[in-house]
């Protein structure tokens, strides 16, 4: 099993680029979230899926849309970069909303 | 509002100089709290899962207790390769995979 796996691993972009990142995971886990990584704030919720055609909106939502067609694949879409979405980009899955959940190792996104 | 707070945020110890890493946390209703370690440059790894208090887990030097404000990351003679960023996260009441995370606690354990 490769677990959960996130592409690309680092991206610069320029403000007002869109971009889409790319998760996939092959353990038939239902829940799925994207988060995002700053320096002194943690791990924040961006968005997060239950199962397929099933999204939500978490904690920092704005400037970043979702969709959930497989239950393998979880893209995150960044509509119109800024700088202010510079961070690292954690996808995860669960089996069970109450369960433990695996990351990938992440994206390192730079919006110049 | 949910919410983990860890203490504190960096630790330096000796090699086998033992110590604990501290979780409160404000839930509503706890699901269940986890401890993950997390590399330089790579993804949250997951350690412990506890979900009632009085709980306790143990891996190889680590140990996780549970009460009912608060979880402990013991760590016991480290080494210098137990050197991390250790992340504390609960799921909140609703049942949707949605964790809340504290900040983490970085470690460097010495030689």
């Amino acid at each position: 099993n490769a677990g959960v796996t996130q592409t690309p691993k680092f991206q610069v972009l320029k403000t007002g680029q869109s971009m889409t990142l790319q998760c996939a995971q092959d353990m038939n886990h239902e829940y799925m979230s994207w988060y995002r990584q700053d320096p002194g704030m943690g791990l924040r919720l961006i968005h997060y899926s239950v199962g397929a055609g099933i999204t939500d909106q978490g904690e920092v939502p704005n400037g970043y849309n979702v969709s959930r067609s497989t239950t393998e694949d979880f893209p995150l879409r960044l509509l119109s970069a800024a700088p202010s979405q510079t961070s690292v980009y954690f996808c995860a899955s669960s089996y069970m909303g109450n369960t433990e959940a695996f990351f990938g190792q992440g994206t390192r996104l730079t919006v110049v | 509002e949910d919410q983990v707070t860890q203490s504190p945020e960096a630790l330096r110890l000796q090699e086998g100089e033992s110590s604990s890493l501290n979780c409160s946390y404000t839930v509503s209703g706890l699901r269940g709290l986890f401890w993950y370690r997390q590399d330089p440059g790579k993804g949250p790894e997951f350690l412990f899962t506890l979900y009632s208090a009085g709980e306790e887990k143990e891996k190889e030097r680590l140990k996780a207790t549970l009460t009912k404000k608060e979880s402990f990351l013991h760590i016991t003679a480290p080494k210098p390769e137990d050197s991390a960023t250790y992340l504390c996260a609960v799921h909140g009441s609703s049942n949707t995979g949605k964790l809340i995370f504290g900040q983490g606690t970085t470690l460097q354990v010495k030689p």
